[in-house]
């Protein structure tokens, strides 16, 4: 069965710390997607960053950044130089692409960020 | 802009009432998704619509129903609704399968719903 597994409910980081945020997956389709997507708390789920099965290279946008390590299958979140801002739910989804574009998602971490 | 619009943020119902949550998209968008988000458990697909009258069960359709008419726009129904539903309410729209890529889901702003 396919899943995605969140370990951090939550997390404490102090400002412009980096702070790395744990999803590990699994899957038996070779052929797969992988998202991050914050929700503050007005509710709203805004999409980070995204890495394909294929791709050769660890993702990057702007500060976010996903440690993909493909072998362990695990699709870690680093967020450098922290800010107040990024206090949010965080959630991990994988997509399937032979299943229409579906996400699981996992249970989130919230992350908080001490001034 | 991408927007997803949902009617409601806020809804409250009485058990055994029948609930519309509406869900429309501008993007042109063939896929809408009806997800439900409860503490620890993350987001759970509830149902899928991949065309017009076209719709396919998630992970929980039980309880629930949907209608898709117009390709914009996308409803869940609750036939009759519980205390067991109390929760928050996502719907999402994004392009259909065109090969590996990014093709990100786009969220509403949610609605959250409390069945007395």
């Amino acid at each position: 069965a396919q899943k995605i597994t969140q370990t951090q409910p939550g997390m404490f980081v102090q400002e412009k710390e980096a702070v790395t945020l744990d999803c590990t997956y699994d899957t038996s389709d070779p052929s797969y997607g992988l998202f991050w997507y914050k929700q503050p708390s007005s509710g709203e789920m805004i999409f980070l960053i995204y890495q394909g099965s294929y791709d050769q290279q660890n993702a990057t946008e702007g500060r976010y950044s996903l440690n993909f390590q493909k072998a362990r299958k695990s699709a870690n979140l680093v967020i450098s130089a922290s800010q107040l801002g990024d206090s949010a739910m965080y959630f991990c989804a994988m997509r399937r692409y032979n299943q229409g574009g579906k996400l699981i998602f996992g249970q989130g971490t919230e992350l908080s960020v001490k001034p | 802009d991408v927007k997803v619009t949902q009617s409601s943020r806020y809804l409250v119902k009485r058990t055994g009432e029948k609930v519309f949550l509406e869900c429309v998209q501008d993007m042109d968008h063939e896929n809408m998704f009806w997800y439900r988000q409860d503490p620890g458990l993350g987001l759970r697909l509830i149902y899928f619509s991949y065309d017009v009258k076209m719709k396919e069960k998630g992970d929980i359709p039980e309880g629930y129903s949907v209608s898709r008419e117009k390709k914009e726009r996308f409803s869940l129904i609750l036939e009759s609704a519980s205390t067991n539903q109390t929760s928050m309410y996502l719907c999402a729209s994004s392009f259909g399968e065109t090969g590996r890529g990014l093709n990100e889901q786009f969220f509403g702003p949610g609605t959250r719903l409390t069945v007395l």
